[in-house]
């Protein structure tokens, strides 16, 4: 059974700081991987994703890896501002499945 | 194409009582799919459809819970007698017919069960 665990579960840092999430999944049987953003009380918005074949997507100030043997995949956001605070979630598609296995989330706060 | 709409947005009910939720997906979608998240909790699968057939279903889906997609297209999810463990965000997602696509979020149904 697929499960899916983000560290740390917050996350507070100043302005202008580069900061790495972490994401660990248990199989490495996988479709892809992606990384949402959710905003308080709101829907999911979709950052990157990354197919098992791929090792990284960059967008902007935004980069995921993927590791997939070893099951780790990091978001990398550079140069955090306010407007980054928000839950990024981790997402696996598990092969044979289609349903989507997340992470319970990291918890993000970028103080001016 | 809007993307995947929910209805409604909002929804405050008292315990006991039945609810129904809506979900259009985008257009040319025909894998749907339910998910609940509760309070600091990543969302979880419920159940899914493909075109008209709902093809697995979550144990988190008890018997008060039913979910249709009856032309292949809209679906909907009731709750009958609701209970406040219910109150929750109920995300509908759609996709493409690969498992392997990217599935399209709504902007959920928050529900409060009082």
């Amino acid at each position: 059974k697929q499960e899916v665990t983000q560290i740390p579960a917050a996350l507070s840092v100043p302005e202008g700081e580069n900061l790495v999430l972490n994401c660990s999944f248990t199989d490495s049987a996988i479709y892809n991987l992606q990384w949402f953003r959710q905003d308080p009380g709101k829907g999911l918005t979709s950052l990157l994703l990354i197919q098992s074949s791929q090792r990284e997507q960059t967008s902007g100030r935004l980069n995921a890896s993927l590791d997939k043997s070893s099951g780790r995949s990091t978001l990398y956001i550079a140069a955090s501002q306010p407007g980054d605070s928000a839950t990024y979630l981790c997402v696996v598609n598990s092969l044979g499945g289609g349903k989507l296995i997340f992470g319970q989330g990291t918890e993000l706060s970028v103080k001016p | 194409d809007t993307g995947v709409s929910q209805n409604p947005r909002h929804k405050i009910t008292k315990r006991g009582q039945n609810v129904t939720f809506r979900c259009d997906p985008i257009s040319e979608h025909n894998r749907l799919y339910w998910y609940r998240q509760t309070l600091g909790q990543g969302p979880e699968f419920l159940t899914y459809f493909q075109n008209e057939a709902q093809l697995e279903k979550s144990r988190l889906l008890s018997d008060r819970f039913s979910a249709e997609r009856p032309k292949g297209s809209f679906s909907t999810l009731e709750i009958q007698r609701t209970e406040q463990g219910d109150s929750a965000m109920y995300l509908c997602a759609s996709s493409g017919p690969g498992l392997q696509e990217t599935q399209y979020f709504g902007p959920g149904t928050r529900l409060l069960v009082l």
